[in-house]
């Protein structure tokens, strides 16, 4: 099982350029996230998604769009990127869904290091 | 929104030394996650605990419910174990989706 990945692993934009992020877990997971994560800043959740077809905003969902393909696929788009989107991008999953979905160990890809100049 | 204070931000230890890392929250929770992001960026859960205590080799979980404040202790710590240590709660109202809300991580730097 290769788990969580991401693709690409490394990007740089230039401000008003799009981009998508590429997700997908082969643990048959229900819920899917998107994180970025800066600089002295814990992650903040971007989307996530309970179950395919179903997609919510999290902390800071600005800027950002998302797709659950399918059960094994999330896809985060940056339509016109800026300085400020200039993170790295996790992407995670977990059984998730319902009642006790706290419970659930979350399951991280390597991460997307996104510039955008 | 859960408040997820860690301390210390940063922490340098020698090898074999014991290492306490703390993190407490500002409204009572179901369940907490402590996880670890490598060097190289990769990051994994370490644990997740409702009461008690959780032990797996050298690391070592506590948390306490009534006082909102968890501790993750390494036992004989080594350079390996050098890495950042992130806990995380779920959101007001229980999380139901599975989203957690994450400190902002321990940086810990184990010496020879």
């Amino acid at each position: 099982n290769a788990g969580v990945t991401q693709t690409p692993k490394f990007q740089v934009l230039k401000t008003g350029q799009s981009m998508t992020l590429q997700c997908a877990q082969d643990m048959n997971h229900n819920s899917m996230y998107w994180y970025r994560q800066d600089p002295g800043m814990g992650l903040r959740l971007i989307y996530y998604s309970a179950s395919e077809g179903t997609t919510d905003k999290g902390e800071v969902p600005n800027g950002y769009n998302v797709s659950r393909l399918n059960k094994r696929e999330f896809s985060l788009r940056l339509e016109s990127a800026a300085p400020s989107q200039t993170s790295v991008y996790f992407c995670a999953s977990s059984e998730g869904g319902g009642m006790g979905s706290s419970y659930n160990e979350q399951f991280f890809g390597p991460g997307t290091r996104l510039t955008v100049l | 929104k859960n408040e997820v204070e860690q301390s210390p931000q940063n922490l340098t230890a020698q090898e074999g030394e014991f290492i306490t890392i703390n993190c407490s929250y500002s409204v009572g929770i179901s369940a907490l996650h402590w996880l670890q992001q490598h060097p190289g960026g990769g990051i994994v859960s370490l644990f997740m605990l409702s009461s008690g205590k959780k032990k797996h080799g050298r690391l070592i979980a506590t948390i306490n419910i009534q006082e909102k404040h968890s501790s993750l202790h390494i036992t004989a710590s080594h350079p390996r174990d050098s890495a950042v240590y992130i806990c995380a709660v779920p959101p007001p109202g229980g999380g139901s989706q599975g989203n957690l809300i994450f400190g902002k991580g321990t940086k810990l730097s184990v010496k020879p």
